[in-house]
């Protein structure tokens, strides 16, 4: 079946340092990958998505790129933020074919950002 | 709008007792799931439901029960509780073929003694 991989954390970095969050993925077919942040005390919420190879999905400074080749979507930020901690998900979903499309989350990777 | 609500925000049951967590959406959102979310496995999807009255079981739907009597509100009933329930339960709505985004609420933090 899919599943996604992830490392669990926690990342631990110093305001405006890089970040690089790694996921890779297993699944059948061609499916759409996602980034999903959990900010404290609240439920998901759809950070970036890429529906097909080479698309590159981005939102609020972060970017995450669809490697077919690598079976990869890392999730990077150039300079994060204090506000940027939180716990990130990787997910992925089969292509959408008129139903319920299940999604398939990874285990989270919790980011600390310190000032 | 309030999106996706959610209640209670915790909850305490002892071995063998029975509850049902709330779930309303305002966004006339078609689609509803139950997820529980565990240290170390991520989220895993409970039930789910394409509209009024129609429901299906996810990856770990031993346990619960649904029903979907309107397209606000999609229930979830814990029937015995077991240690094992022990989780964070999210519930998540979502337009047809857009699944993938789906809005979720706050939570409900159960512990199961």
């Amino acid at each position: 079946g899919d599943s996604v991989t992830q490392m669990e954390g926690p990342v631990t970095l110093s305001e405006e340092a890089f970040l690089t969050i790694n996921c890779t993925y297993t699944a059948t077919g061609y499916p759409s990958l996602f980034w999903y942040v959990q900010y404290p005390g609240e439920g998901l919420q759809l950070l970036l998505k890429a529906t097909k190879a080479d698309d590159k999905g981005s939102n609020k400074g972060f970017e995450a790129t669809y490697r077919k080749e690598t079976t990869s979507f890392h999730l990077e930020k150039g300079s994060v933020q204090v506000s940027d901690s939180a716990v990130y998900f990787c997910a992925l979903s089969d292509a959408p074919s008129g139903g319920y499309q299940k999604v398939t989350f990874g285990i989270g990777t919790k980011l600390q950002v310190i000032p | 709008n309030a999106g996706v609500t959610q209640t209670p925000k915790f909850q305490v049951l002892k071995t063998g007792q029975s509850m049902t967590l709330q779930c309303a959406q305002d966004m006339n959102h078609e689609y509803m799931s139950w997820y529980r979310q565990d240290p170390g496995m991520g989220l895993r999807l409970i039930h789910y439901s394409v509209g009024a009255g129609i429901t299906d079981q996810g990856e770990v739907p031993n346990g619960y029960n649904v029903s979907r009597s309107t397209t606000e509100d999609f229930p979830l009933r814990l029937l015995s509780a077991a240690p094992s329930q022990t989780s964070v339960y999210f519930c998540a709505s979502s337009k047809p073929g857009q699944t993938y985004e789906q809005y979720f609420g706050p939570g409900t933090r159960l512990t199961v003694t």
